[in-house]
């Protein structure tokens, strides 16, 4: 069955310092993966997303993602961090020839001044 | 062009009452897809649904919950006589077409409350 799991609920970190968001997946086929931001209170917005091609996908807001095949792995990366990102990561795989999204937990970050 | 729309932002129902959530998609999509967000959880597919077609409806749980998604006017996601489990976070997202390269937008969601 295809699922995303996202091992870390809760990072925190201090402002200026980078920031790794791990995400795992299973899914037989391709994957379509996929990074959303949730501040407290909205909905989701896309920070970038992996279909074919360089490994290696640069999103909005400076994070990045690598798609490693031989991991099940689509970490989220940040060079620094900004206070501005505190906020819920929810990694995602689409299945199906539309996109049917299957979301992992979710990962908490908390930014420390 | 305006993002994509729910309303109410919030509702509260009492128990064995009927909630109806409200998505208008944005402007140029055609397909709409419903998620369910409980608390400390991840989103979870409910139903995905073309103008006028139900395409997939696996998430949906076989009983009181219904959506539609009319030639006019908004996607609806109906959920009967509620009890409190169906507290949560209701998401609709959209996209231009059924594809699967397609990125779906999502509304701010609608927070079901039942008492």
């Amino acid at each position: 069955a295809q699922s995303v799991t996202q091992p870390d609920i809760h990072i925190t970190v201090s402002e200026g310092a980078s920031l790794e968001l791990r995400c795992n997946y299973s899914y037989g086929a391709t994957p379509y993966l996929f990074w959303y931001v949730q501040s407290p209170g909205q909905g989701l917005q896309l920070l970038l997303k992996y279909f074919s091609g360089d490994t290696l996908v640069q999103g909005i807001k400076g994070f990045e993602a690598e798609f490693k095949r031989s991991q099940s792995s689509f970490n989220l990366r940040k060079p620094s961090v900004h206070w501005s990102d505190a906020a819920e990561y929810f990694c995602a795989v689409g299945i199906g020839g539309y996109n049917k999204l299957i979301f992992g937990a979710g990962t908490r970050l908390a930014v420390h001044p | 062009n305006a993002g994509v729309m729910q309303n109410p932002r919030h509702l509260v129902r009492r128990r064995g009452q009927e909630a109806r959530l409200r998505c208008s998609p944005m402007k140029g999509h055609s397909h709409v897809y419903w998620y369910r967000q409980l608390p400390e959880e991840g989103l979870k597919f409910m139903v995905y649904l073309q103008k006028e077609n139900i395409i997939d409806e696996s998430g949906m749980p076989k009983e009181r919950f219904s959506a539609e998604f009319p030639k006019e006017g908004p996607s609806i996601l109906r959920i009967q006589q509620v009890v409190r489990g169906d507290s949560a976070a209701y998401f609709c997202a959209s996209s231009p077409e059924q594809s699967s390269t397609d990125t779906q937008y999502f509304g701010p969601g609608t927070r079901l409350t039942v008492l």
